[in-house]
């Protein structure tokens, strides 16, 4: 079955700590992984995709086939990181199924 | 440009009544999709139309939920005799291609609160 799994629904760190958002899938074929993001008030947006291995606002993700994981990470984190984030997994139908999502708190 | 609108923002409405939600993609798009949006459930696929392609219907979790889209753009999503549950945020998005990395540019949502 296809699957995202977003073990996290919340997470808090202090402004300038290292953040880590988990995210695993289950699918069988060749996946392609997204991370979008919410920020209050503002519509859900793209904030980086695997195939890119580009990093977006000192975010970087990288594709783990072994371990069926696309975590999302950030060195330095900000307090306008503060939102909501959602890993997505799009299958060869392109049907997109998104994870649960997590809340990231940046404490300043 | 614009970008994906939806309306109403809110709707609240009474049990048992029937409900659509309006998604105008951006323009030039060919995939339109639909979500819903439950606290502590993430987004939901309901359907997503792809060209003239018969649609993905998959993940509508009812016969109570339909959706078409007609000429290629616009398209309803209509709840029939709703229920307290289908309380939740409906969001449209639409992407330019189905190539490998394309984008979905999402709605504003819909709110809808069932009484």
């Amino acid at each position: 079955a296809q699957r995202v799994t977003q073990p996290e629904k919340l997470l808090s760190v202090f402004k300038g700590a290292p953040v880590e958002l988990k995210c695993n899938y289950s699918y069988s074929g060749s996946p392609e992984l997204f991370w979008y993001v919410q920020y209050s008030r503002q519509r859900l947006q793209l904030l980086l995709r695997h195939i890119s291995r580009e990093s977006i606002k000192g975010f970087t993700a990288d594709l783990n086939k072994g371990e069926t994981s696309f975590h999302l990470k950030k060195p330095f984190a900000q307090e306008e990181d503060s939102a909501m984030y959602y890993c997505a997994l799009r299958t060869g139908g392109f049907k997109t199924i998104f994870g649960a999502g997590t809340r990231l708190f940046v404490k300043a | 440009g614009a970008g994906v609108s939806q309306s109403p923002s809110n709707k609240v409405t009474e049990k048992g009544k029937d409900v659509e939600l309006r998604c105008d993609p951006i323009s030039g798009h060919t995939a339109l999709y639909w979500y819903r949006q439950s606290l502590g459930q993430g987004l939901e696929f309901l359907i997503y139309f792809q060209g003239n392609s018969a649609p993905d219907k998959s993940g509508l979790p009812s016969d109570r939920f339909s959706a078409e889209r007609t000429g290629g753009s616009v398209s309803t999503l209509t709840i029939q005799r709703t229920q307290q549950e289908d309380s939740a945020v409906y969001l449209c998005a639409s992407s330019g291609g189905t190539s490998l990395g394309s984008e979905q540019y999402f709605g504003p949502g819909t709110r809808l609160t069932v009484t």
